[in-house]
């Protein structure tokens, strides 16, 4: 059964850099194919990709945001790793960790998010 | 990067009623090599995670229910729900992955 959970600080200040942490079971980053994204959602507005990393630790970041945004995976922790430095209040969001599948980049398993306010 | 847009923003429906909902990517996300449409469809209900419905453009992920179908090709697309149900109420998000993903901004469906 493959799970993924999201955690970190449900609040974070202007200025400071945010580090997500998902956990992840049901599958393992070192299996070929096997890739796990960064996916945010400001309240009431659209889903916004993030970043990827694949079980070749290659990394993907959205263009706009690349600047910002550092992917890493920890493969005997099961863990993917965002950090976002530079938060702003635009950036108030649920982001949620998501799986793929191969080099076919569509999500088949999500997370249930975790909601970040950026707040001085 | 590509662009996906979606219509309506919103819609209302009756049970039982079909829904359609459209998607147009900016540039083609047909790769001609494979003759796939790198395209994905997706479900979220109010206070959920998306929940992936079809992907390759048509292809239903197991366990979504056959009132769900998708169609076209290149840079238009749309969703059918066919017999509109309760548990449908949601907004509904395409998503390419032809190059680095991108969504679409969203169509809500409602019950009239």
């Amino acid at each position: 059964q493959v799970t993924l959970r999201e955690s970190g600080p449900a609040l974070v200040k202007p200025t400071q850099t945010l580090t997500l942490t998902c956990t992840f079971s049901g599958f393992s980053l070192s299996t070929n194919g096997m890739c796990v994204s960064w996916v945010r959602q400001p309240p009431g507005k659209a889903l916004e990709w993030l970043a990827l990393i694949d079980w070749d630790d290659d990394k993907y970041y959205v263009t706009s945001l690349k600047t910002r945004l550092t992917i890493s995976k920890d493969t005997s922790k099961n863990q993917v790793v965002l950090t976002m430095s530079n938060m702003d209040p635009v950036d108030t969001a649920t982001y949620y960790c998501a799986r793929t599948v191969g080099a076919d980049y569509f999500f088949d398993y999500w997370g249930q998010g975790t909601l970040v306010t950026v707040s001085s | 990067d590509i662009v996906m847009a979606q219509s309506p923003d919103s819609l209302a429906v009756s049970l039982g009623e079909r829904a359609t909902i459209n998607c147009k990517s900016s540039q083609s996300v047909l790769y001609s090599s494979n003759n796939k449409n790198y395209l994905a469809w997706y479900q979220q209900r109010p206070g959920q995670p998306p929940k992936l419905l079809i992907y390759w453009a048509s292809t239903r992920e197991s366990g979504v229910p056959d009132r769900f179908s998708g169609s076209g090709s290149g840079t238009d697309f749309t969703l059918t729900i066919s017999s509109l149900q309760a548990e449908d109420v949601a907004v509904y998000y395409c998503q390419q992955y032809y190059s680095t993903p991108s969504f679409g901004p969203g169509t809500k469906v409602d019950i009239k």
